[in-house]
């Protein structure tokens, strides 16, 4: 039972272009949402996370956008550079709660 | 280097036999965790230590035991091993709940064979 869902298994963009990575979630209990990015052969990393009191939240290239009526949020990265080259993580988790549930994850690839 | 790390990060072994992955953290978190990544990618959480008391344990086969003999430390013994374990394992740390965001080790590639 997949709670949080990324339907989209990979993305393909030009160097400079928009990347846009979106993530569902079915768990009306989450109110706090985290992206991970993760290369080959090492471990997840943090990249940017929002509150579900907020609605928009960005740092440097990376924005996250939350739309709680449509338990939605969506990643957008631009410009896109070939180091963003990668697998980006959503993840969900409940106030109080030590568990993040993650989806499947997007492989992002940015050609030159 | 302040980090997470698990050893071994490669681990070939046959059915039947039995193996442990170590997870150490020089974070000072409190809180440690084992992730499995299947084939279809889902990064799915086994076991939670807080300050050395277990507090998530998710339905998996009781083959698969944690232990915690610090909270520096959360190792993984999985006895009489299964093609189906083949997959990646994840050590990571927090500083409190999961809205914090974890740390990862770099994982473990167990290959049942």
């Amino acid at each position: 039972d997949q709670q949080v869902k990324q339907n989209s298994p990979s993305l393909s963009v030009q160097e400079g272009r928009i990347s846009i990575l979106n993530c569902d979630y079915t768990n009306s209990m989450f109110d706090y949402f985290l992206w991970y990015k993760k290369y080959p052969a090492e471990g997840p990393t943090f990249l940017i996370s929002i509150s579900s009191i907020k609605d928009k939240n960005e740092d440097g290239r990376f924005t996250v956008f939350l739309n709680k009526s449509a338990k939605h949020l969506s990643l957008h990265i631009v410009p896109s550079q070939p180091g963003d080259s990668a697998v980006y993580f959503c993840a969900a988790s409940a106030m109080n709660d030590y568990k993040l549930s993650f989806g499947a994850g997007t492989t992002v690839t940015v050609r030159a | 280097d302040t980090a997470v790390s698990q050893t071994p990060k490669y681990l070939v072994t046959q059915m039947g036999n039995d193996k442990s992955i170590k997870c150490e953290q020089n974070l000072g978190h409190d809180t440690m965790y084992w992730y499995k990544q299947d084939s279809k990618k889902f990064l799915k959480i086994m076991f939670s230590y807080n300050n050395k008391e277990l507090i998530i344990n998710e339905t998996v086969p009781n083959r698969f035991s944690p232990k915690s003999p610090d909270k520096a430390h959360l190792n993984l013994h999985i006895n009489s091993l299964e093609l189906g374990d083949s997959a990646v394992y994840f050590c990571a740390s927090s500083q409190g709940q999961g809205i914090y965001g974890y740390t990862f080790g770099s994982g473990t590639r167990l290959t049942v064979v």
